[in-house]
């Protein structure tokens, strides 16, 4: 199956400073790639995604960037704000398992005012 | 999202009681799946189902049932078997076809008394 490994695990940075999450996964097979923010005792809500026929996405703050060959991809926030703090997940979908995800174990942001 | 409905947001299990979360969406999605995050942690994959009267076993499936009855429906048992029940546990769904993202509901907080 697959397996995803998610880096940094906490993340402190200034207000205005940018951020880099970084993910690798194991199968080849995977072909989405979405990433999920998750406040404090709330839902996951999906912030980004990417699919494996795209190697980069970006939605004004946020990008995503995909290398398929290294299999890894990123979750790039600009110009951080207070409210960007959070846990970020990111995820694989692999078509051959019938479309679950495996996420992340999680990297907790921090955004310094 | 308001489309997926979790009941109720806080739970509490007596020793050797089953309890069951309710999952309901009304957002036409075949596939429904349920997670459990632990405190600090990423979310693993319990069950899931992909089409009604249909099922699969996730990652940590022991000590937890499932039934999809109706497309809308996809109740948690956790049954007396599960000795760490103590969890946050979100409901997702997603369309079947495509690489479309899923989307949670607001958890469901599982507690021993």
């Amino acid at each position: 199956g697959e397996n995803v490994e998610q880096h940094p695990s906490t993340l402190s940075v200034q207000e205005g400073d940018s951020a880099v999450i970084k993910c690798t996964y194991s199968d080849s097979a995977s072909n989405y790639f979405p990433w999920y923010k998750q406040e404090l005792g709330k839902r996951p809500q999906l912030i980004i995604d990417i699919r494996s026929n795209v190697g980069e996405k970006k939605d004004q703050r946020i990008a995503v960037t995909l290398n398929k060959t290294a299999k890894h991809f990123s979750l790039h926030i600009t110009e951080t704000q207070p409210e960007d703090s959070a846990v970020y997940f990111c995820a694989a979908r692999e078509k051959s398992s019938g479309d679950k995800l495996t996420f992340g174990t999680g990297t907790r942001l921090a955004v310094r005012p | 999202d308001g489309g997926i409905t979790q009941s109720p947001k806080y739970l509490f299990r007596k020793e050797g009681q089953n309890v069951t979360l309710s999952c309901e969406q009304n957002l036409n999605h075949d596939a429904m799946y349920w997670y459990r995050q632990d405190p600090g942690q990423g979310l693993r994959l319990i069950y899931y189902s992909q089409i009604v009267n249909d099922f699969q076993k996730g990652d940590i499936a022991e000590g937890y049932s499932v039934s999809r009855e109706k497309k809308e429906s996809f109740p948690l048992t956790v049954t007396s078997a599960q000795k760490n029940p103590t969890a946050f546990y979100l409901c997702a769904s997603n369309p079947e076809r495509g690489n479309q993202p899923q989307h949670f509901g607001d958890g469901t907080r599982l507690s021993i008394l």
